[in-house]
């Protein structure tokens, strides 16, 4: 699986938009890009995840360049609630399990 | 549903003592990873299973340290006998195959060996 870089940690004002970068250069064509995310003391929780085109649910957006080398995570109003560590991670769908790095811990600020 | 059930959620012991650790996945799951978080390691992956079947156990750090799924509602990881560098939070996951998407993890529970 490819190797995925974050800065270690940012912050964001309250009701800002949040944007989480992740630089995934070595990427391959069958490697999904996935963002989890950790709130303190508790198991973490899927977000989101795409190949190619960006993606959008009710929690964030995934924006991911066109040579597929970096995304971003976009919270787009953060609250408080969102302050935790966000991991990308990057590797084929259906075949090896979530290896998890160090992620980027966003403190979302009032 | 009720999610993925880990307990104890806590666990105090005291070194050389066996201890067993809980899981129940999500109904339906067909995958289980068992995962342990420290400060110095992060997330790490310790073994997973795939229709009950241990797939992959190289992330398990020595041989006191053994995992079993008897069915596909119940998962054990046992430690025996503990060490204090066992101290972790360990983490349980489930989804409906190894992919990434639709893990869902339980609660965690905190082991603390003294």
């Amino acid at each position: 699986d490819a190797k995925t870089t974050q800065p270690t940690s940012m912050d964001c004002a309250e009701g800002r938009a949040a944007n989480l970068p992740c630089n995934h250069s070595t990427i391959s064509g069958n490697e999904y890009v996935y963002w989890y995310r950790q709130i303190h003391s508790q198991g973490p929780q899927y977000i989101i995840h795409g190949l190619k085109n960006n993606e959008t649910n009710e929690m964030a957006s995934l924006i991911i360049t066109e040579d597929r080398k970096s995304s971003t995570l976009i919270l787009p109003h953060a609250t408080l609630r969102d302050t935790a560590v966000y991991y990308c991670i990057v590797r084929v769908e259906r075949n090896t399990p979530l290896v998890f790095g160090k992620g980027t811990r966003l403190s979302v600020i009032a | 549903d009720a999610g993925v059930i880990q307990s104890p959620r806590h666990e105090v012991t005291e070194m050389g003592q066996e201890v067993t650790l809980r899981c129940k996945p999500i109904s339906g799951h067909n995958s289980l990873f068992w995962y342990r978080q420290t400060m110095m390691r992060g997330l790490e992956l310790l073994i997973y299973f795939n229709n009950n079947v241990p797939i992959d156990d190289s992330g398990m750090p020595e041989d006191r340290f053994s995992a079993k799924m008897p069915n596909a509602s119940f998962s054990t990881l046992k430690i025996q006998p503990s060490e204090p560098r066992d101290s972790a939070v360990y983490f349980c996951a489930s989804s409906f195959e190894t992919g990434g998407y639709g893990y869902t993890f339980g609660s965690g529970t905190r082991l603390t060996v003294v």
